[in-house]
């Protein structure tokens, strides 16, 4: 299947500081990346829809001046937490869809810790 | 909308026992169905999924999932499990229609949490 990449795998903030989390398609071009939360022992959430060229689309409740998303090429789309708070620790984790949508290849997520 | 349950929470089985781990699911569209495996610090993996075709689908490492459109569900079974199964396993599905906003969103279930004891 095809890889994708996330960096940092960990990463611990301080409180009010941004956080980027970059997302990579190393071996195809994604013109669609998707971005879902994990918290502790429940499920994935989808958070976002990062669209190459233009701007993301945001599920109902995720606030967007706080998760940044751009998706600045057809392999990249990066994630900031901005003015980050306790309550944003989380697994934060990306996907890519294959050919045709009907599958998605994701990334190994990066765990946030916000002091 | 698209909605997915996991019915177990936690599984508790000893090494080469067989296993179900349950998901049902609700959708006005239909669906393509999809079990994932997160091992701990990890992202997810997909295990199989179902597209079309023949409603029983099988994984490399000995699991299988049956479609069954009028029960809407997609159980996963393995008739005899390894330690190394231990992992959290999630159901999840998404649209099959072309196009639309909600094309390759993938909606999850709660996921269920395998222990095989030795």
């Amino acid at each position: 299947g095809a890889v994708v990449s996330q960096h940092p795998s960990r990463v611990i903030c301080k409180s009010g500081t941004s956080v980027k989390i970059e997302c990579r398609s190393l071996d195809f071009q994604a013109t669609t990346m998707f971005w879902y939360r994990q918290f502790p022992k429940k499920s994935l959430m989808l958070m976002a829809t990062s669209n190459e060229g233009s701007k993301a689309t945001y599920e109902q409740g995720v606030e967007k001046d706080k998760f940044l998303i751009n998706h600045a090429s057809l392999t990249l789309s990066t994630l900031t937490v901005t003015s980050a708070h306790p309550e944003d620790s989380s697994f934060y984790i990306c996907s890519g869809p294959g050919l045709g949508y009907n599958e998605q290849f994701f990334g190994p997520g990066t765990r946030l810790t916000v002091l | 909308a698209q909605s997915v349950t996991q019915l177990d929470s936690q599984v508790p089985v000893f090494e080469e026992a067989p296993v179900e781990l349950r998901c049902n699911y609700s959708s006005s569209v239909s669906v393509y169905l999809f079990w994932y495996v997160q091992y701990p610090n990890q992202g997810l993996q997909l295990l199989l999924k179902y597209l079309s075709g023949s409603t029983l689908v099988e994984s490399i490492n000995g699991f299988e999932a049956e479609f069954n459109k009028s029960q809407t569900s997609f159980h996963l079974r393995k008739p005899s499990v390894h330690i190394s199964d231990t992992a959290e396993y999630f159901c999840a599905v998404s649209h099959s229609g072309a196009g639309g906003t909600s094309y390759g969103k993938l909606t999850f279930g709660q996921g269920t949490i395998l222990t095989v004891h030795p």
